[in-house]
């Protein structure tokens, strides 16, 4: 199965801070690339499909690049709200799952 | 709106079945996405379990393929989760979800402990 590599595993960032986040695939995945936000407590929440394509309903502060294997979530200026575990997940082949990006608040 | 709902027994013995339901309200899944199950393990860990299809045909995780069955019962709107075999491995937060690009919608996730 194609391995979900994220980094870092935790970030401390503060308010209005560009946040980027890596997701690192163990092969070509073709940008077949999700993110997800899972704040505690809560289901995950689906941000970007297909690498950059906002969900409905996501703010436009948040927008995802890459391609190959190397892929960004960046969050162009961090508001309190955005504290969670960000999730990447392939979906070149059955889906995996990176083992999240615990971003807090510095 | 779409909401998904799981529910199932909160703990399971080993060597048993885990068996899990997901309610579906909003939305007839016979329309589209294909419904999934997905768990998360203590520390932070997630799996994708599989899947039914809204046409009714199944995909399950390889790790996974010899010990899973997802039904549906299109009367009822509702999928489930059968889990045979189950070790102290097992004991993860489940969900149910609706799969398009993304897993669009999630159910809030039941917590299944496997324990004597």
């Amino acid at each position: 199965d194609i391995q979900m590599t994220q980094s870092p595993s935790l970030l401390s960032a503060s308010v209005g801070d560009r946040v980027t986040l890596s997701c690192k695939a163990s092969q070509n995945i073709y940008k077949y690339l999700n993110w997800y936000q899972q704040k505690l407590g809560e289901a995950p929440k689906l941000l970007i499909y297909y690498t950059n394509s906002l969900q409905t309903g996501i703010p436009s502060r948040f927008s995802g690049s890459g391609s190959g294997t190397d892929y960004t979530l960046t969050i162009s200026s961090l508001q309190p709200e955005d504290v969670a575990t960000y999730f990447c997940q392939q979906y070149n082949s059955w889906p995996t799952f990176g083992a999240g990006t615990k971003l807090e608040l510095k | 709106e779409i909401q998904l709902q799981e529910s199932g027994p909160g703990l399971v013995k080993p060597s048993q079945s885990l068996s899990l339901t997901c309610s579906v309200t909003g939305y007839t899944i016979t329309s589209g996405y294909d419904w999934s199950w997905i768990r998360k393990f203590p520390g932070n860990k997630m799996e994708w379990m599989g899947y039914i299809s809204n046409s009714g045909s199944t995909n399950y995780n390889p790790s996974l393929k010899i010990r899973i069955s997802i039904t549906r019962d299109t009367s009822k709107n509702q999928f489930f989760l059968q889990l045979n075999s189950v070790t102290t491995e097992d004991t993860a937060t489940y969900y149910c979800a609706g799969l398009n690009y993304g897993f669009d919608y999630w159910g809030q996730g039941v917590m299944v402990t496997v324990s004597s």
